[in-house]
């Protein structure tokens, strides 16, 4: 999985919780990004971060909030506000512009 | 509209024998093609990045082709592996040169291969 990693593999929340999804690379790439992927959809873009302490909202961001206060690690909170939180969340970094990213195992993420 | 159309959705093959797998896109300006690899469960795996000027890319029994006139590619598998069984996802980058490169994913081929 190119030295991305996130935790936890599955993950199990009640309706009305937040919950935080880890994304740590240790590829040195300046640019991460947080992808949610559904039962027959193409992945959709929630977050992306090209610097430290900088990100920008994607095609879905809303009910999602993200940080990016190190180079290496973007994590993804899911907040009570997303009205269909279970799915299967990949992260990925990208070393520039044009090169290709570099996926996580993701997190399948149940909430009931 | 940017879109990225792949076909078939799915497809079942013998061990041994080879198959292409097809991706029509209508995304503008286009900057590359990919293709990647996913297990079920897993995170996709890049096989192949094209830019505009290239035509054919292979990466062992995978070769990719693109067609940046009628906005076509191919993924072609030869001597098909059960470890090929996986979705297969095309994916178009777009937008301009400055500011974030924009992806636009297809919802994949799922290949399963038979013994």
């Amino acid at each position: 999985d190119g030295g991305i990693t996130q935790s936890p593999k599955y993950l199990f929340r009640k309706e009305g919780q937040n919950v935080t999804l880890s994304c740590e690379q240790n590829l040195n790439h300046d640019a991460m990004y947080w992808y949610r992927q559904d039962p027959g959809q193409g992945l959709r873009l929630i977050y992306y971060s090209q610097i430290v302490n900088d990100f920008q909202k994607g095609d879905i961001a809303e009910g999602y909030s993200v940080s990016r206060e190190k180079k290496e690690s973007f994590p993804l909170t899911v907040t009570s506000a997303q009205k269909n939180p279970t799915a299967f969340y990949l992260c990925a970094s990208t070393k520039a512009r044009n090169y290709e990213q570099y996926f996580g195992p993701g997190t399948r993420l149940t909430v009931t | 509209k940017n879109q990225v159309e792949q076909s078939p959705q799915s497809l079942i093959i013998l061990e041994g024998k080879n198959c292409t797998l097809q991706c029509n896109y209508t995304v503008s300006p286009f900057s590359n093609l990919r293709w990647y690899k996913q297990d079920t469960g897993r995170g996709p795996v890049s096989l192949t990045i094209m830019t505009f000027s290239e035509n054919t890319k292979s990466n062992g029994r995978y070769t990719a082709t693109l067609d940046a006139d009628t906005k076509q590619s191919s993924l072609h598998i030869t001597a098909s592996q059960l470890s090929d069984s996986a979705s297969y996802i095309c994916v178009v980058s777009g937008g301009s040169n400055f500011g974030n490169e924009k992806l636009t994913f297809g919802t994949g081929t799922r290949l399963t291969i038979i013994p």
